[in-house]
């Protein structure tokens, strides 16, 4: 089975302070994505990649950044915290061929900013 | 901006078949039908997907209508496990975006 691997299940941080999730993946898939989830609002889209060193924009990717350097980790970065990004952060990996294709997501992340 | 209409909430009794609906009608022609599930504390889950036929792994069933407006998952024989936030989604399978919704919560009861 497809395994994504987020760094951490619950992680605590500052406000201003820069903050980095990690997302891995064990099956050579193209694509990763990061969502953020809130009640009353399910996923959303903050950044994609398909391929490495390739990024595109979701629906909310104001105050965040992303880095793909190999193919298996995405990193999704916070250059500056603030409590309106307490929230859980999901990641998501797929095939990339296109027809027929999965996500597979990893546990999450739950970020809270104090 | 939401391609998908989903009833926020649902029950549904243990052992009985859940039927979960989704409307589509701005679908296009090439778009898909997706439905994953995330249950408590868990990323989503994929289920199944669909374009214009009917499909059915050991998950579930997926009913797409004939004018492709609207779906039905259907999980046959409901368990508590089954306990879960349900998202329906049209995507095209070539795009690397897809959006979720706000789902449908499916509440199995003993």
């Amino acid at each position: 089975d497809v395994k994504v691997t987020q760094s951490s299940r619950y992680l605590v941080k500052r406000t201003g302070e820069k903050v980095f999730l990690e997302c891995v993946q064990d099956m050579d898939h193209e694509n990763m994505f990061w969502y953020r989830q809130d009640p009353g609002l399910g996923l959303r889209l903050i950044y994609f990649s398909y391929d490495v060193k390739m990024k595109e924009k979701g629906d909310i990717p104001e105050g965040y950044s992303v880095s793909r350097e190999k193919k298996e980790r995405f990193s999704l970065i916070l250059e500056s915290a603030s409590t309106n990004q307490t929230s859980m952060y999901l990641c998501a990996s797929s095939l990339g061929t296109g027809i027929n294709e999965k996500l597979f997501f990893g546990s999450g992340t739950q970020l809270s900013v104090l | 901006d939401a391609k998908t209409t989903q009833p926020p909430s649902m029950d549904c009794a243990e052992g009985r078949a859940a039927n979960l609906p989704c409307n589509h009608s701005t679908i296009s022609g090439n778009e898909y039908v997706y439905w994953y599930r995330q249950i408590h504390s868990q990323g989503p889950q994929y289920i199944i997907h669909g374009l214009k036929n009917n499909e059915t792994n050991e998950m579930a069933s997926l009913i797409i209508t004939e004018d492709r407006k609207s779906s039905t998952l259907i999980l046959p024989h409901a368990t508590l496990r089954d306990t879960a936030v349900y998202y329906c989604i049209v995507s095209y399978p070539l795009n690397n975006d897809m959006r979720f919704g706000a789902g449908t919560r499916l509440t199995v009861k003993p």
